[in-house]
This record gives structure tokens, sequence and C-alpha cells, in this order.
């Protein structure tokens, strides 16, 4: 199994400022086949269900703002926000997608500072 | 517009059984992979099982392997988890999602339903 590690637990940032969510696979999740690394990031906001934000580790999602963005490979991935909004304040997890079971990180909490 | 409403949560008994069901509409169901995922009360996201788009192929996380059953109705468009054996552990909000590509088996999941509640409790 593909465990997912995300950093840090909890996050507090301000308005405008960039936030950054870490996630470590246990074994890489990059196909090279097709060039792509099978990493997904979701957001959570209360009482609501996840939401898709980006998949293949960097392309967004229709209709997520480009103030998201995913990077890295292998790995070692990476969640920016780049310019903290209110709306924004969620849990927010990556999934690799590379093999069963798709397993999920524990989590990020971002909060407003 | 694409859409997933999960039905058929309640309290049960430890021991108990209990039929969750996902209606899909707005999209062709019998073309994608689907999943179940459960959330406990302030916990994280734990996939729990997933299906083929004909319903041949289905796999688990070990947790509840050998005590749920996942299967779909593509006449129905309708994706369903009978539970059985029910666990205090298996407490949870319990979403189903959709594979983000068509036939695709490692995929992301794009669509989400709102979640239906399970209490296990004496």
């Amino acid at each position: 199994d593909i465990v997912m590690t995300q950093s840090p637990d909890s996050l507090a940032v301000s308005l405008g400022e960039r936030a950054t969510i870490n996630c470590k696979s246990s074994q890489s999740v990059f196909y090279s086949s097709n060039n792509e690394n099978y990493l997904a990031w979701y957001q959570q906001k209360p009482g609501q269900p996840p939401k898709l934000l980006i998949y293949w580790a960097s392309t967004r999602e229709s209709g997520v703002p480009d103030r998201f963005s995913g990077s890295g490979s292998g790995t070692d991935f990476t969640l920016t926000i780049s310019s903290l909004q209110a709306e924004d304040v969620a849990v927010y997890y990556c999934q690799q997608y590379y093999s069963s079971p798709p397993f999920f990180g524990q989590g990020t909490k971002l909060e407003i500072k | 517009e694409v859409q997933l409403v999960e039905s058929g949560g309640g309290l049960v008994q430890p021991g108990g059984s209990l039929r969750l069901s996902c209606a899909a509409s707005g999209f062709t169901f019998s073309s994608y992979w689907m999943h179940w995922v459960r959330q406990a009360p302030g916990k994280g996201l734990v996939w729990v099982s997933r299906i083929d788009a004909d319903g041949s192929t289905t796999t688990y996380a070990d947790s509840v392997k050998g005590r749920f059953t996942i299967s779909r109705d593509n006449a129905k468009n309708t994706l369903y988890l009978q539970m059985s054996s029910l666990r205090a552990e298996d407490t949870a909000v319990y979403y189903c999602a959709r594979d983000k590509i068509v036939s695709a088996a490692h995929d992301a999941f794009d669509v989400w339903g709102q979640g239906t509640m399970v209490a296990v409790s004496s």
C-alpha cells in the first residue's frame, strides 16, 4: 500500500499571504508510461463533501481559481495557495490514485491568522 | 447537472446490517468506476471500496473486506454498499464518488455525493 503523509497537520496564514501544504507518498506515484504523477488534492469545507482541486499533481480542475497550484513529482508534492482568501478556510487532503487502495493523506486544516 | 445522492444511512446496532444507495444522474453512469469513501466524525477521508463500470471487478479496504459488498445496477443508475457485521468503528459519513475519466481504473474522484450518516451503537 502507498501511504500518504501530509505536513503540517494545521496551518494559520494571514489573508493575502501564501499557504503551502506538503504531501509525501511512501512510494513513487509517477507512471513513466504516460509521464504523469497519480496525485490529487481535495478541499473540504465544514459540512460539505470533498471537492477536487488538482489532479495529475498539477492540473487544476475546471472552475478552480488559479491561486491554487500543485507541484512535485515522484514522492514529494505541494499544494500552494498564492494569496489566501477567507473562503479558502478548509481541510485539504492529498490522495494517490496510482494503486489500490487509493489512500488519502490525514488532512491539513487551514485557518486564517 | 451531474449529481450523486446517497441514502440509506441511520442508526444500527453492533452486528447489524444496512444497505446504502447512491443515485446518479446527469451522466452516463454505466461508463464510470465508482467508489465509497467514509469519514468518521472529526476524522479524515478513508477509501472503502470501488467497482468497475460493468460491476465485474470490486476492491475493498482491508478494514471492511468480508463484511461489506459493493454493487451497482446500471439500469437504475444506482450504486450500493451492503454493510453487515457492523462495528462501532464503522460509524461515519459515507460518500459515493465518481472517477473523473470514463472507464479509468486509476483516477481522481471528481464528483461526490453529500454523504449519508451511519451510526453503529447499542
